[in-house]
This record gives structure tokens, sequence and C-alpha cells, in this order.
């Protein structure tokens, strides 16, 4: 099977601007999570999809929003960038919520902020 | 709410010694316990779960790591590592809360292996 992928791998934007990351699950996974990983805060849980709908939600402002298609693929927005936001963006694919829980990370989007 | 401490940011070991990276976590509820690993430029890959059952769980590339509920601890140890085994570590632990799949990580262990 093809693992978790993750586009762009690599992004440089300017401060105000907006973003949105692409991520495609594992066939046959219908959660997404997606994480931030910086070197101050460490990995931080972002939100998750399941079925198209959001079930769960981290400390992050609003200008951070996702959504998940029909087919699982999901997408992350970030509006109104800041310098802040520069981070390694990781998503995660698993099974619907099983006991194991156990997820599958992509490579993850480099975001740099300027 | 759940959270997991990584005490060591930084362990370097000579080649072929063992290792123990250290993980506690804190929860009131019962939790799924994982370590994983994370090479330069890359996501992160699974070493091994402990969900239930036996406290002593092995994982890949020879790593294995024990639950101790009193000590609410969750250690990783490989009795000799290899230089391949350079890389950074993350205990995380997932529970029952509310649904849905959500990890809380450790701050991870920069494992550094010299000849």
């Amino acid at each position: 099977k093809a693992g978790v992928t993750q586009t762009p791998r690599y992004l440089i934007k300017t401060r105000g601007q907006q973003v949105t990351l692409s991520c495609s699950p594992i066939s046959g996974h219908r959660s997404v999570s997606w994480y931030q990983q910086t070197p101050g805060q460490g990995l931080q849980f972002l939100f998750e999809y399941f079925s198209e709908t959001q079930r769960n939600k981290g400390n992050f402002p609003g200008r951070f929003s996702g959504r998940q298609f029909s087919n699982s693929r999901s997408e992350m927005n970030v509006s109104t960038l800041e310098l802040g936001d520069s981070a390694l963006y990781l998503c995660a694919s698993s099974l619907p919520a099983t006991a194991s829980y156990e997820q599958y990370f992509g490579p993850g989007t480099r975001l740099t902020v300027t | 709410a759940q959270s997991v401490t990584q005490l060591d940011s930084q362990v370097p070991v000579f080649e072929e010694a063992p290792v123990e990276l250290r993980c506690n976590y804190s929860s009131s509820v019962s939790v799924y316990l994982f370590w994983y690993v994370q090479y330069p430029n890359q996501g992160l890959q699974l070493l091994l779960k402990y969900l239930s059952g036996s406290t002593l769980v092995k994982g890949i590339n020879g790593f294995e790591a024990e639950f101790n509920k009193s000590q609410t601890s969750f250690h990783l140890r490989k009795p000799s590592v290899h230089i391949s085994d350079t890389a950074e570590y993350f205990c995380a632990v997932s529970g029952l809360t509310g649904g849905g799949n959500k990890l809380t990580f450790g701050t991870g262990t920069q494992l550094k292996v010299e000849l």
C-alpha cells in the first residue's frame, strides 16, 4: 500500500498570505489528523477529521482550519500567516477509531514564513 | 488531560552499547502508548505500541518497551544500538477521551550513536 502523501513538501510564504496544504491518506483510512512541529513547541495536535467531519480540535487560533473530502483526502488552510507559523506540518491517517488508535504519518510539509 | 514527559533531551551512546530512553505519562483514564522515531527531514515512523496485555512490547529494529502502570512509565530499550539508530524518538499517548484520535507527544529524545 502507498503511504501517506503530503503536498507540497516545501513552501515559502510571506507574512499575511494564506496557504493550503494537502494530505492523501493510506487507502482505506478514513481518519486524518494534522500536527504542527516546531523546535520550540514540539509536536502539537491541530485537528482530526473523520467522514468529512471535524471530530477533534487542538488549541490553535481560528486562522488554522481544515476539511476532508469524500475520498478522505484532507486539506488544511492557514490564513494571515505569521512568522511563528513556520513549522513542519505533519498529516497522519488511521483506520476508523479502533482500539489501536495507530496513526501513520506522512513526510510533512515544511512551511517557511518570511 | 494527558501529558507525556521525556526527561532526556539528548542521549549519546557508543555503537553496540545498550540504551534506554525514558518516558513517563500522566492520564486520568486508560491510555494507549506509542514510541515513534523521526529521521532527519522525514515524518514519524511507529516503532511499537502498547494497547493492553503483556507489559513488554517488542517493536521494529530490535526495540522494545516496558509498560509500568504503577510508575506510569513506558521506557524504550535496545540491547545493542547501531549508527543507523541515530534519530529523534518520541513517546506519545492516546486515550479514550471523547472519541477521536489525538496523540499527545513528549518533547522528544535525540539519540546520537557514536563510533
